[in-house]
């Protein structure tokens, strides 16, 4: 398998539920990403792991805790959320340069609704 | 805070038609990459414009960057119901390792 794979692709969870969602990348990066995509709203990162070190937290509640247990997998485990949580959860690597040239490779996402 | 601006928000046009969308910031970046992210999906990357000025040109598509580098345009010619999609534009946040993005155009190409 190639690229970066996220299971599950849809989640749906009550308030009470404990879930946590898996991004795997068979790319051989150095960093792994989550990011948030609502409706109406532009994709928030939430969290940067650079060779599985956690280097951003984009003031994030602590209802969302990402692992990263090695530099090819990359979990967030959800807890008491809310329904406002609900959107489209995207995982991303990319192989840090330090060049102007960095790109990012997405999964596609779990689609997670909060009930 | 450096932020990107996308319009229009939506797009809706019949195939054959040629258009225009923008990325707008008042703050200059080292480069600007746009994405193009179809339903159920995640965005996948189309170019990366790193010069002041630059045009890259993909088959139908002919992205520029503004010759201030705060700005850049995607034209696409004779749009076909394949480039349906959400396009979005990204930038590199100054000293940190991450991108921020704009809020995306929306483009419906109609047969």
């Amino acid at each position: 398998e190639t690229g970066v794979t996220q299971t599950p692709r849809h989640l749906v969870m009550g308030m009470t539920n404990k879930k946590s969602l898996k991004c795997e990348q068979h790319l051989g990066h150095n960093a792994m990403y989550w990011y948030k995509q609502s409706a109406k709203k532009p994709l928030e990162l939430m969290f940067v792991y650079s060779l599985e070190e956690r280097v951003e937290n984009n003031s994030v509640p602590s209802r969302f805790s990402p692992e990263c247990p090695n530099s090819s997998h990359l979990f967030l485990h959800l807890h008491t959320l809310q329904p406002e949580d609900s959107a489209l959860y995207l995982c991303a690597s990319s192989q840090l340069s330090g060049t102007v040239d960095e790109k990012l490779f997405f999964g596609s996402g779990t689609q997670l609704s909060v009930l | 805070t450096q932020l990107l601006e996308q319009s229009p928000q939506f797009l809706s046009i019949q195939e054959g038609e040629n258009l225009t969308v923008y990325c707008n910031s008042s703050s200059v970046f080292s480069s600007l990459q746009w994405y193009r992210q179809e339903p159920g999906e995640g965005p996948v990357l189309l170019v990366t414009v790193v010069t002041g000025g630059e045009v890259k040109k993909l088959k139908r598509l002919t992205f520029q960057f503004g010759d201030a580098r705060k700005d850049s345009s995607l034209h696409i010619t004779a749009a076909q119901t394949g480039d349906t999609g959400l396009y979005l534009c990204a930038g590199p946040i100054q000293g940190a390792q991450k991108l921020v993005f704009g809020q995306g155009t929306r483009l419906t190409i109609n047969p």
